[in-house]
């Protein structure tokens, strides 16, 4: 089946800085990408949803200069959280559809965990 | 988008069927339903998708009364390794069709 895959997987960070994480469709094009947040003991919230060569549209309460997205090509999307605080810790995963795929399934990466000191 | 409703935790042992039941009162006429699991600190996992009736994998079954008002994921003789949260989502599958997450469902499965 299709692959979507993040990196890095995890990632450590000081207050204030900057943290890119990828997410790549591996055998298939994603116009659309979806990213989410899950923190624990909960359930993944959705964050924004990014779009292949336009702007990302982000859920309600949602900070979009904090939580910056780019998706340049048809297999990449980049989540960048701006000076990163310890609330920002959570565990980001990204998803896909194959949208050649007549089932439409979503396809979920592994996800990147992200801890702020 | 519809909202899901399922049990919040469930206990089993190994070998035993599992059903986890899903309530959508007010799924749309183009929404699929989709069940995924989800181990700790990895990704959702793609479980089955349906529309009506009865689908059923090489791992689960999944059963959709006619008004779709609800679904039942069914998992046959499971073993520890299916001890996993358990989400049921309703959505359209369309290219841009985003998925919102419920609380899900914790399966515990005990030797």
């Amino acid at each position: 089946g299709a692959v979507v895959s993040q990196h890095p997987s995890w990632v450590i960070c000081k207050s204030g800085t900057s943290v890119k994480i990828e997410c790549r469709s591996l055998d298939f094009q994603a116009t659309t990408m979806f990213w989410y947040r899950q923190f624990p003991k909960q359930s993944l919230m959705l964050m924004a949803t990014s779009n292949e060569g336009s702007k990302a549209t982000y859920e309600q309460g949602v900070e979009k200069d904090k939580f910056l997205i780019n998706h340049a090509s048809l297999t990449l999307s980049t989540l960048t959280v701006t000076s990163a605080h310890p609330e920002d810790s959570s565990f980001y995963i990204c998803s896909a559809r194959d949208y050649t795929s007549n089932t439409g399934e979503l396809f979920f990466g592994e996800g990147s965990r992200l801890t702020v000191l | 988008l519809a909202k899901t409703t399922q049990p919040i935790s469930m206990d089993s042992y190994e070998g035993q069927e599992v059903n986890i039941t899903c309530s959508h009162n007010n799924i749309a006429t183009n929404d699929y339903i989709t069940w995924y699991q989800q181990f700790p600190s990895q990704g959702p996992r793609f479980i089955i998708q349906g529309y009506k009736t009865k689908v059923t994998n090489e791992v689960a079954s999944l059963f959709i009364p006619a008004d779709r008002k609800s679904s039942t994921l069914s998992l046959p003789r499971v073993s520890l390794s299916d001890t996993a949260v358990y989400y049921c989502l309703v959505g359209d599958s369309s290219n841009t069709g985003k998925l919102i997450f419920g609380q899900g469902t914790t399966l515990q499965v005990k030797p």
